[in-house]
């Protein structure tokens, strides 16, 4: 099982800063098969980027994705109220698909 | 539109077994996976596993192999998750999603809040 670690565990930003998120597989993920989703409070998950970088549908480009092998990256340019939520990464490169630990990115 | 449906909350008793289903529309059943998600309260997400409706072939997650079974019927669209031998650590919320291996999990159904509890 590749297991994926995320940090930080929490961002305090203010609307208008940018975030930063990290994530890391414990080995290489295979053709750069590394998915974000954004979850609000009582919702599902949506997907942002698949492909390590490929925005999904409806995505708006302050969104980006970036990294390769086992460092990943999700990028937001310049917060929006509506991003303050949770962020997980998964890889789904191996045969057992496995998710991150989410990182929460809270208004400061 | 595309949509997942999932039938709705249950209340289980330790050691019973769950069965949620998601039923599909707006898109070809057949041509992508659906797999199963859960989130226990407060925590993270864990993939349970994916089933292909075309041929039925499922993968399933280490940690619910023999304990976890995912079916379909295509003749209406449904998928179907069974879990058995339930535990208060089973108490999450079940999501079933639409996925290939290229783009991961385009699409969620609303979530099926499950409760183990004596």
């Amino acid at each position: 099982e590749i297991v994926v670690t995320q940090s930080p565990g929490t961002l305090s930003l203010s609307p208008g800063e940018r975030a930063t998120l990290s994530c890391r597989a414990s080995q290489s993920v295979a053709s750069r098969s590394l998915a974000w989703y954004q979850q609000k409070p009582g919702q599902a998950p949506r997907l942002l980027i698949f492909g390590a970088s490929t925005r999904a549908t409806g995505i708006p480009d302050r969104f980006s994705g970036s990294g390769s092998g086992t460092d990943f990256t999700l990028t937001i340019s310049r917060l929006e109220p509506e991003d303050f939520a949770v962020y997980y990464c998964q890889q789904y490169g191996s045969s057992e698909w496995t998710f991150g630990q989410g990182t929460k990115v809270e208004i400061k | 539109q595309v949509q997942l449906v999932q039938s709705g909350a249950e209340v289980k008793k330790p050691g019973a077994s769950m069965k949620v289903s998601c039923k599909a529309s707006g898109y070809a059943f057949t041509g992508y996976y659906i797999h199963w998600v859960r989130q226990a309260p407060g925590q993270g997400l864990e993939w349970m596993g994916q089933i292909h409706p075309s041929s039925g072939e499922t993968t399933y997650a280490q940690k619910f192999q023999g304990r976890v079974t995912m079916t379909r019927d295509t003749s209406i669209r449904t998928a179907y998750m069974d879990l058995t031998s339930l535990t208060s650590d089973d108490t999450a919320v079940y999501y079933c999603a639409r996925g290939t291996i290229l783009v991961a999990l385009l699409t969620w159904g609303q979530g099926t809040l499950v409760t183990v509890s004596s």
